[in-house]
This record gives structure tokens, C-alpha cells and sequence, in this order.
């Protein structure tokens, strides 16, 4: 199974602001997605990120709010951009291993927090 | 609309009880029904993964089955441990578009008392 870390694993920040999370996985995965969830609430897709394509945003979420890079085979950033209060969640990320339908694995989570 | 619900919300029992956690989902044309476990600040694990052809899985005290056609999945915890508390969360991955998708229920959080 792949191991993920993030970084950071929390941050506080102000509204305005921008934060950028990065994803690192020990070894190389085709796909990479980003999850939002926000408290009290189910994990919810934001995109799925390729690895040499444009990431592909579900409904809801839009590049110039979540900018994703893939810059090769084991690494992906989510930007959150202009923050505000709605924004607090946990970010998480996750890969895909083998088939489509095989289980994915999740990294530990960031826990952003905007006043 | 794809949804996944979770039932119940909380649940607290004492060490040493089987207890039973349930998921429906509503719409049938799933590929896979998967249960994760989530702790604070560690992610989450996958428990089981059930295929649509398949109606259940086991993995040492625990036992997932699946009943696509009523839309339900159990998740079966034997001889519950202090150590098997945890948020569980049930997931149903549907085709979407160009990719499969995993679609959440918002999870049941189980706390075992010794």
C-alpha cells in the first residue's frame, strides 16, 4: 500500500489569505485526488489531478478557488485561494493504486482553520 | 443523486459487545462498497472493500456484506476493543464520466468504553 504524508498538517490562517498543501507519496500513482471535508460533514471530491494534464474539477469547485499541480508521478499541491471562514476543513488527499476500482489510500489530512 | 447515508450517527458501547454499523446508498450501480476507518490526524484506513458481485468480506473480527439491491451494506465489529474507536465511514464508488469516484456517507462515530 502507498504511503502519503502532507504538509502542513495544520495551519491557521487569515481571511484573504492563501494556503497551499502539498502531497508527497512514496511511490510513482497515476492518479491523485483532493478532498474536502468540512465539519460535520462526508468527504467530498474536489478534482482529480494527472499527472501532465489540467486537473478535472467536480461541480462546485473551480480552479481559480483550488489550483492543483502534478508536476510528476509521486507529488501534487492544492492551493486554497482567498480564504474565508467557509473554507475550514480538512483537506485530504488521496491515490489510486492499480485498477480504478482498487482502494484508494488517504494521507493523514490537513486541518485548516480561517478566521 | 448518488447518496451515501450512515446510520447511526454516534454510538458508545461497552468493551466486548458485537455491535453493527449500517450504509444504504442510493443508487444501485455501484462498482465496489468500501468501509474506511477515520482517527484524528492519521487519515484514513481501508477496512474492507466489497465488490458489486460479491456479498461480503471478512478481515479477522470484522465483517462486511453488501445487498445491492436493497441498497445496504453492514459493517459487523466482534468483541468491540477500547482501541476500535473510531469515525467509520462507508463509501460507494460509482463511474463517473471518465473516472470511478467514491461517494461518502458522513460517517459513524463509535466510541468503546472499557
Amino acid at each position: 500500500s502507498a504511503v502519503i504524508s502532507q504538509k502542513p498538517s495544520r495551519d491557521i490562517c487569515q481571511r484573504g489569505t492563501s494556503l497551499t498543501i502539498q502531497c508527497q507519496v512514496d511511490s510513482q500513482v497515476t492518479m491523485m485526488f483532493w478532498y474536502r471535508q468540512q465539519p460535520g460533514q462526508s468527504l467530498t471530491l474536489i478534482a482529480t489531478a494527472n499527472q501532465g494534464s489540467e486537473a478535472t474539477y467536480e461541480s462546485g469547485f473551480v480552479i481559480d478557488k483550488f489550483p492543483i499541480s502534478r508536476p510528476n508521478l509521486t507529488f501534487s499541491t492544492l492551493t486554497v485561494s482567498n480564504m474565508s471562514p467557509e473554507d475550514s476543513s480538512i483537506y485530504l488527499c488521496s491515490v489510486e493504486q492499480g485498477w480504478s476500482t482498487d482502494t484508494q489510500y488517504f494521507g493523514p489530512g490537513t486541518r485548516l482553520t480561517v478566521l | 443523486k448518488q447518496e451515501v447515508t450512515q446510520i447511526p450517527a454516534a454510538l458508545s458501547v461497552p468493551e466486548g459487545e458485537n455491535l453493527v454499523l449500517n450504509c444504504s446508498f442510493t443508487d444501485s450501480a455501484i462498482y465496489n462498497l468500501q468501509w474506511f476507518r477515520q482517527d484524528p490526524g492519521k487519515g484514513l484506513t481501508s477496512l474492507l472493500l466489497i465488490q458489486s458481485s460479491q456479498r461480503e468480506q471478512t478481515s479477522g473480527r470484522l465483517n462486511a456484506s453488501l445487498d445491492k439491491s436493497s441498497g445496504r451494506s453492514t459493517l459487523y465489529i466482534a468483541a468491540s476493543q477500547p482501541g476500535d474507536s473510531a469515525t467509520y465511514l462507508c463509501a460507494a464508488l460509482y463511474s463517473g464520466g471518465s473516472n470511478y469516484k467514491l461517494t461518502f456517507g458522513k460517517g459513524t462515530l463509535l466510541t468503546v468504553n472499557p
